[in-house]
């Protein structure tokens, strides 16, 4: 099924790990997002990339990277990871302004 | 600055009840928005988005949410919920210009009890 897969669902890291989280979309969408979730903060857009070959921060960018591989490929990297990155992390991409978002299943990370 | 405020973090309702969840934005331009549905453990789902035209926008699934403009308001109604309701509902706004991030409300909480 078409759609926005991540990689992996669930992750424990240890403080100072890295790791990358994995995002790919089949639908020729330009615009990819990471969002953030944590229990009554919403969803907080980390970074975006609004085209292959571009990306922004959003609103809580310290401690992430991003590439945007390809049209396709959007990872989000963490260096060096901390506890206050314990989140739930979701993928999204959108094929234009007057559309809305489609997220991929989310990744459940644990750092410990 | 776009914000959208959700008044309601949860809200608890007997099944077969109407339930109203209120979203109010903050915007100086034209806006699009949206309702975003997300079940246990699961990713978010598109509900309903309003672009323009008819100020009332109705789903599949029976919700449906109208758009004031000068109360900068965009709720979101059902007359009569089921069990199969009970998620947590994201309202989210982006400004209609080239390109406008989504920025998303806190969230509510609809628990539907039998």
């Amino acid at each position: 099924n078409a759609g926005v897969t991540q990689t992996p669902k669930f992750q424990v890291l240890k403080t100072g790990q890295s790791m990358t989280l994995q995002c790919a979309q089949d639908m020729n969408h330009n615009s990819m997002y990471w969002y953030r979730q944590d229990p009554g903060m919403g969803l907080r857009l980390i970074y975006y990339s609004a085209s292959e070959g571009t990306t922004d921060k959003g609103e809580v960018p310290n401690g992430y990277n991003v590439s945007r591989l390809n049209k396709r490929e959007f990872s989000l990297r963490l260096e060096s990871a901390a506890p206050s990155q314990t989140s739930v992390y979701f993928c999204a991409s959108r094929e234009g302004q007057r559309y809305g978002y489609t997220f991929g299943s989310g990744t459940r990370l644990t750092v410990v | 600055a776009q914000s959208v405020t959700q008044l309601d973090s949860q809200v608890p309702v007997f099944e077969e009840a109407p339930v109203e969840l209120r979203c109010n934005y903050s915007s100086s331009v034209s806006v699009y928005l949206f309702w975003y549905v997300q079940y246990p453990n699961q990713g978010l789902q598109l509900l309903l988005k309003y672009l323009s035209g008819s100020t009332l926008v109705e789903s599949i699934n029976g919700f449906e949410a109208e758009f004031n403009k000068s109360q900068t308001s965009f709720h979101l109604r059902k007359p009569s919920v089921h069990i199969s309701d009970t998620a947590e509902y994201f309202c989210a706004v982006s400004e209609g210009r080239s390109q406008g991030n989504l920025i998303f409300g806190k969230g509510t909480k609809l628990s539907v009890k039998p």
